[in-house]
């Protein structure tokens, strides 16, 4: 099967916390991306980041950092300090090369209150 | 052009009517792809093209939808006959060549029928 999971709906914290988004994975390929994007209220999608299954290395850009895991199939992603922008539906996805299109999962709805 | 720009950003159409959804790719990406995201849910694939040529159509939820590429560029998606269920927002997404480049999206359709 070629699965995204994320079995989070919907979280809330209170601004400042920190807060994991968490991703699992599904694919027969051997040779695959994974993405994260940031849908906020206004609709539209922004791209997150791109890994490729070569790469295990961990990342951080900014408050944002991103933990690869290929032993568990998961790529989970990190909030550290939330803040109130930070509110909106992340949806984590695959792409594996057999396939020419993107595999998402159903989306984690994150509110940041203040 | 800088993104992807679909039009309209919001369309209200009775029950019965057929609608054209346009979809106009960054410049050079040859593929071009299109999503559907009904209120809370996630992102459903509808179709591919790469080129003027839609290799996977599969995700097309009935013979009311067709969609179209012409010159490698603009698409079109049509729904004829529209149904109250076809209320979702449809995206449409860009990327360079292949998928696993990363999809660029537009902001959206957001088509509601009444």
């Amino acid at each position: 099967a070629q699965k995204v999971t994320q079995a989070q709906t919907e979280i809330s914290v209170v601004e400042k916390e920190d807060v994991t988004l968490d991703c699992v994975y599904e694919t027969r390929d051997t040779t695959y991306y994974l993405f994260w994007y940031k849908q906020p209220p206004s609709g539209e999608l922004v791209f997150l980041i791109r890994r490729n299954s070569f790469d295990e290395q961990n990342e951080i850009s900014g408050r944002y950092s991103w933990n690869f895991q290929k032993s568990t199939s998961s790529f989970n992603f990190t909030i550290t300090a939330s803040q109130v922008v930070d509110s909106a539906v992340y949806f984590c996805a695959l792409i594996p090369t057999s396939y020419d299109k993107v595999i998402f999962g159903p989306g984690t709805s994150l509110s940041v209150i203040p | 052009g800088a993104g992807v720009s679909q039009s309209p950003s919001n369309k209200v159409t009775e029950k019965g009517k057929d609608v054209e959804l346009r979809c106009d790719p960054i410049s050079g990406h040859t593929a071009l792809y299109w999503y559907r995201q009904s209120l809370g849910q996630g992102l459903e694939f509808l179709i591919y093209f790469q080129g003027n040529s839609a290799p996977d159509k599969s995700g097309l939820p009935s013979d009311r939808f067709s969609a179209e590429r012409t010159g490698g560029s603009v698409s079109t998606l049509t729904i004829q006959r529209t149904q109250q269920e076809d209320s979702a927002v449809y995206l449409c997404a860009s990327s360079l060549v292949r998928v696993n480049y990363g999809y660029t999206f537009g902001s959206g359709t957001r088509l509601t029928v009444v």
